[in-house]
């Protein structure tokens, strides 16, 4: 089966632009959540999207939005970036109350 | 005080020696510990969870919970060279996982 699978990769924007960061859970999983980690830190939690409604949200600015589809894939999106918004951009899924898998992650860069 | 607390390290073994990694917690109410390897440049993997007390084991990993005292451990026999990376402690509130900083490992040949 194919795990959590997220695109880009990579990713290179320059200050005050807008970026979607796109997620595909674990088939069968309907829980996906955002972390963002930053070098020599563990990732810090973002959002929690479970059955396409917002259940949680962390110490995250309104310039951090995010949604998850009816497929329960999920989109992250960041406005008005800062270079403080450089990080590795996780995105998780998982079972209710069961163990948390992680994708690739996505490398942003903010120039 | 930390959520999850852990020493950065690095913590250092030779090959085939026993990795003894520890994690503090400060929320007396987490009843779901995971630990999670993390290679440089890659994301974090599922190793071991654990949800009650005392051991539990998964081929050369051991995870050791106290709740009374409120720590988790991660224990790796026969360390390899492949075992160096970061490992990370988090625990689960209300679904989401809050990490510690994370401890590296380094195995010398």
């Amino acid at each position: 089966d194919a795990g959590v699978t997220q695109s880009p990769t990579h990713l290179i924007k320059t200050r005050g632009q807008h970026v979607t960061l796109r997620c595909s859970p674990i088939s069968g999983h309907k829980s996906v959540s955002w972390y963002q980690q930053v070098l020599g830190q563990g990732p810090q939690f973002i959002f929690q999207y479970y059955e396409k409604e917002e259940r949680g949200r962390g110490n995250f600015p309104d310039r951090f939005s995010a949604r998850q589809f009816p497929n329960y894939s999920s989109e992250l999106n960041v406005n008005a970036l800062l270079l403080g918004d450089s990080a590795l951009y996780l995105c998780a899924s998982s079972l209710v109350g069961r163990e948390v898998f992680f994708g690739q992650g996505t490398r942003l860069t903010v120039v | 005080q930390k959520e999850v607390e852990q020493n950065s390290g690095p913590l250092s073994v030779p090959e085939g020696a026993i990795a003894s990694l520890n994690c503090t917690y400060s929320d007396r109410v987490s009843q779901s510990f995971f630990w999670y390897r993390q290679y440089s440049g890659k994301s974090p993997e599922l190793i071991m969870s654990i949800y009650s007390n005392g051991d539990k084991e998964d081929g050369r990993f051991t995870a050791q919970l106290n709740k009374a005292s409120q720590y988790v451990s991660l224990l790796i026999r026969d360390s390899q060279p492949s075992d160096s990376a970061t490992y990370l402690c988090a625990r689960a509130n209300t679904g989401k996982l809050i990490f510690g900083q994370g401890t590296t490992l380094q195995v010398k040949p």
